[in-house]
């Protein structure tokens, strides 16, 4: 079966503009985590999904930030008035149940890259 | 504070060589532990996991890890490098509970020479 897609695969865009980044993860899975990662940094924990929900979204660095995933399976990363340290690699990751004992798999990312 | 610590940025060693990656890590308890590569355009994949029991735990790829206690460390090893372990690794710690929020290190990247 497919994997974790991420959509697009790079956005560049001028600060103050908004942007929207797509996660699909694998079929059937209900949790939905989402990531950023810095240049030479490790991945930074977002936000988490368990189903529709947010379970935790204190990662996001403030509330320009909001994510969605209305129907349990896609969800969007929405970033309002975008400032260039926002650029970063965001990873979209799911896995078949919630807990860390439950593999995460991740996709490729989204490479945001604000001028 | 929650912390992994990854002291080595970046590693080359020959192909065909041992490698070793180290990982220390800081937490309340003892966390699950994890360590994952990425590739060039590819997204993170699992290399192995620890919960508990036995300290050395074998992953896919020809890789194994030790978990020390009194060292925090969780260390990555392999005895023989392949050109196709050229990657960034990161270890990464989970809650002890089960939880889902899961602390990456700053990654070491590998470069092999042949």
């Amino acid at each position: 079966g497919a994997g974790v897609s991420q959509t697009p695969s790079n956005k560049v865009t001028e600060k103050g503009k908004y942007v929207e980044l797509r996660c699909d993860p694998i079929s059937g899975h209900t949790a939905l985590y989402w990531y950023r990662q810095s240049l030479g940094q490790g991945p930074e924990f977002l936000i988490y999904f368990q189903g529709t929900g947010a379970a935790d979204d204190s990662g996001l660095p403030n509330d320009r930030f909001f994510a969605v995933r209305p129907e349990g399976s896609v969800s969007t990363l929405k970033i309002q008035r975008t400032e260039r340290g926002d650029s970063a690699v965001y990873l979209c990751a799911s896995s078949a149940t919630s807990g860390t004992y439950n593999e995460q798999f991740f996709g490729p990312g989204t490479r945001l890259t604000v001028l | 504070a929650q912390s992994v610590t990854q002291p080595d940025i970046h590693i080359t060693v020959s192909e065909g060589a041992s490698l070793e990656l180290r990982c220390n890590y800081s937490y309340g308890a003892t966390p699950y532990l994890f360590w994952y590569v990425q590739s060039p355009g590819q997204g993170l994949q699992l290399l192995l996991k620890y919960f508990s029991g036995d300290t050395l735990v074998q992953g896919i790829k020809g890789f194994e890890a030790e978990f020390k206690r009194s060292q925090s460390s969780f260390n990555l090893r392999k005895p023989s490098v392949h050109w196709s372990d050229a990657a960034e690794y990161f270890c990464a710690v989970g809650p002890p509970s089960g939880g889902f929020k899961t602390i990456f290190g700053a990654g070491t990247r590998l470069f092999v020479k042949a």
